[in-house]
């Protein structure tokens, strides 16, 4: 079974601080993985992607992710958070090998205070 | 840009009724997919379209329909409203199915009373 786990539900920071969002995922062969926001009331949103080369990879507004294969992690980070920030944040991952749709983890809420 | 457009925003619904929700995209992308999220669940997959005149079944496909009308549109059907049922329905798309972004509407919430 493929899986994709956010052992977080929820995490609060306030404004200036560093977050990491977790994402572990359980999958056969090579992998893509992806990372989207979900602004309330809102679609999500792309941030950014893995699926080879270099394991750390720049997204929007200076989120980044690191891809490790020994610990099947795909962890967010953002080194300062703004109000902006607030949101819900998706891990995703899908076959590299294609035909399949992503699937997407159960999400981990930001909450950043001033 | 494109843009995905989700119709209606809000359906309310009785118990037992038949619910179309539609999808339309201006992308021009290959593929779209219909999610359902529910507080504390994430996004499960319902239907998706690998191209025009394909339909998969995702993980959460019983109690729903789709059809792929055209390659601009996607439309998803709930067969039989269950009492109290409450859920935002996403629509999303993308240029292929694997490796690419995805694309998404605002989302239809259901409220069945």
């Amino acid at each position: 079974t493929q899986t994709v786990s956010q052992s977080d539900a929820h995490v609060t920071v306030f404004e200036g601080d560093s977050v990491e969002l977790r994402c572990n995922y359980s999958y056969g062969g090579s992998i893509y993985l992806s990372w989207y926001i979900q602004h309330h009331g809102r679609g999500l949103q792309f941030l950014l992607k893995y699926y080879s080369g270099n394991p750390v990879v720049q997204g929007v507004n200076g989120f980044e992710a690191e891809f490790s294969k020994s610990d099947s992690s795909f962890h967010l980070r953002k080194a300062s958070v703004h109000w902006s920030d607030s949101a819900v944040y998706f891990c995703a991952a899908s076959s590299y090998q294609g035909g399949r749709a992503l699937i997407f983890g159960t999400g981990t809420t930001v909450s950043v205070s001033p | 840009g494109g843009i995905i457009t989700q119709t209606p925003k809000f359906l309310i619904g009785q118990e037992g009724q038949k619910l179309t929700l539609k999808c339309q995209q201006n992308f021009n992308h290959d593929t779209m997919y219909w999610y359902r999220q529910d507080s504390g669940k994430g996004l499960r997959l319902i239907y998706y379209s690998i191209t025009e005149n394909d339909l998969q079944k995702g993980d959460l496909s019983e109690g729903y329909d789709a059809s792929r009308e055209k390659k601009s549109s996607f439309s998803l059907t709930v067969t039989s409203a269950q009492k109290n049922e409450m859920a935002v329905f996403l629509c999303a798309s993308s240029r292929q199915i694997s490796q690419n972004t995805l694309y998404f509407g605002a989302g239809t919430r259901l409220s069945v009373l």
